[in-house]
């Protein structure tokens, strides 16, 4: 089935642990995206990228790094987890101009100790 | 002002109900909108794009008023499986999109 596809589903880090979270679209979209959903903040953006090859910051990116791998595949890494970045992550893309809106990934639910 | 702001909720409507929601926005020179619909602990599912005065798609209908900077969704005859969150979205520069935290909505038998 087309979409976004975000593994894992659910992970549980101490804290000082790394780890990637991989995301793959089969839309052939331009721009992909991750945010992180927190009770209370809505969806908020870590990072993006707008086509292969590029990365650009959004609202919260501190402790997270990402890599557009090829035109399919953005991950997500924490580098050293904290608490704080305990979350739900949502991996989405849409078209280069957006006009049809986001296609989400289900999420993956981290939990740092 | 943030820049998307919506009404936390929660609506609890009777079934067959009527509700509306309010979204509000600070970027005057935005074009595009959008609702999406989240269950619980699932992702977000685009429900409805608005691009000019409104949108309507069966039960649900959206409306924009770039005077007011609001949008509105509007749900008729409610039913039970309408009950979610409706987050609304508005674009920020370039291909990036702010979402509001959602408006919680229960239909109840």
């Amino acid at each position: 089935n087309a979409g976004v596809t975000q593994t894992p589903k659910f992970q549980v880090l101490k804290t000082g642990q790394s780890m990637t979270l991989q995301c793959a679209q089969d839309m052939n979209h331009n721009s992909m995206y991750w945010y992180r959903q927190d009770p209370g903040m809505g969806l908020r953006l870590i990072y993006y990228s707008a086509s292969e090859g590029t990365t650009d910051k959004g609202e919260v990116p501190n402790g997270y790094n990402v890599s557009r791998l090829n035109k399919r595949e953005f991950s997500l890494r924490l580098e050293s987890a904290a608490p704080s970045q305990t979350s739900v992550y949502f991996c989405a893309s849409c078209t280069l101009t957006g006009d049809y809106g986001y296609t989400f990934g289900s999420g993956t639910r981290l939990t740092v100790v | 002002r943030k820049e998307v702001e919506q009404d936390p909720g929660p609506f609890n409507v009777p079934e067959g109900a009527t509700v509306a929601f309010n979204c509000t926005y600070s970027n005057s020179a935005s074009q595009s909108f959008f609702w999406y619909r989240q269950d619980c602990r699932k992702e977000p599912k685009l429900l409805m794009s608005v691009y000019s005065s409104g949108n309507e798609d069966g039960r649900f209908t959206a409306q924009l008023n770039r005077a007011s900077q609001y949008i509105s969704l509007l749900i008729r005859d409610s039913k039970l499986s309408d009950s979610a969150t409706y987050l609304c979205v508005v674009p920020n520069t370039g291909n990036q999109f702010y979402f509001g935290t959602g408006t919680s909505l229960t239909v109840i038998p």
